[in-house]
């Protein structure tokens, strides 16, 4: 069975204070690991999608990189329009069930000005 | 171009009521996702449409049914509506099965 765990579960940052999400994963055959971004009372918004080990992604000062058994989202110099849930989930080669994505539970990110 | 759309955005019911919620999308997505959120659970999905005219069942089935009334509608409906249904349930769409899912605006219900 799939798995993902995010963590923490919360972090609260000052403005300007650089810190990394983490999502630890295990998975029958990786195919794809996404990472959303959720504000309160919207649907996932889609920030990246990383394949394989070693692949990095940056968006804005996001920063997204993939180990065989975990992600991590790097947040530098964070602003408060940054607050949000971020939401990490994967996808498995094996999974005939539509390719279905199991979700973690998020990490609420809190930026203070 | 409105990506994924829900409606209702709230709706509140009695215990064994019935109602159907809607997701329409105009990206010329094959495939479509319906999902529920609840605290401490993360997203899990409920069914899912491959293609058209075919669906699935997800992760929680039990208490739905859908259909895909074409390419770009795929409803959701609860036939006798219980309390552990209360939740905020969420429409995606991907180009295919295998590629990245984006997410309506959800809808959250209640029920009594």
């Amino acid at each position: 069975e799939d798995q993902v765990t995010q963590s923490p579960e919360a972090l609260r940052l000052q403005e300007g204070e650089s810190s990394s999400l983490n999502c630890s994963y295990t998975v029958s055959g990786l195919r794809g690991l996404f990472w959303y971004r959720q504000d309160p009372g919207k649907g996932p918004e889609f920030l990246f999608t990383l394949y394989s080990a070693g692949e990095e992604k940056e968006k804005e000062r996001l920063k997204a990189t993939l180990t065989k058994k975990e992600s991590f989202l790097h947040i530098t110099a964070p602003k408060p329009e940054d607050s949000a849930t971020y939401l990490c989930a994967v996808q498995a080669w094996w999974d005939n069930a539509g390719n279905m994505l199991t979700f973690g539970g998020g990490t609420r990110l809190m930026v203070k000005p | 171009n409105a990506g994924v759309t829900q409606t209702p955005k709230f709706q509140v019911l009695k215990t064994g009521q019935s109602m159907t919620l809607q997701c329409a999308q105009d990206m010329n997505h094959n495939s479509m996702y319906w999902y529920r959120q609840d605290p401490g659970m993360g997203l899990r999905l409920i069914y899912y449409s491959a293609s058209e005219g075919t669906t699935d069942k997800g992760e929680v089935p039990n208490g739905y049914n859908v259909s895909r009334l074409n390419k770009r509608e795929f409803s959701l409906r609860l036939e006798s509506a219980a309390p552990s249904q209360t939740s905020v349930y969420f429409c995606a769409s991907a180009i295919e099965s295998t590629d990245t899912q984006y997410f309506g605006p959800g809808t959250r219900l209640t029920v009594l």
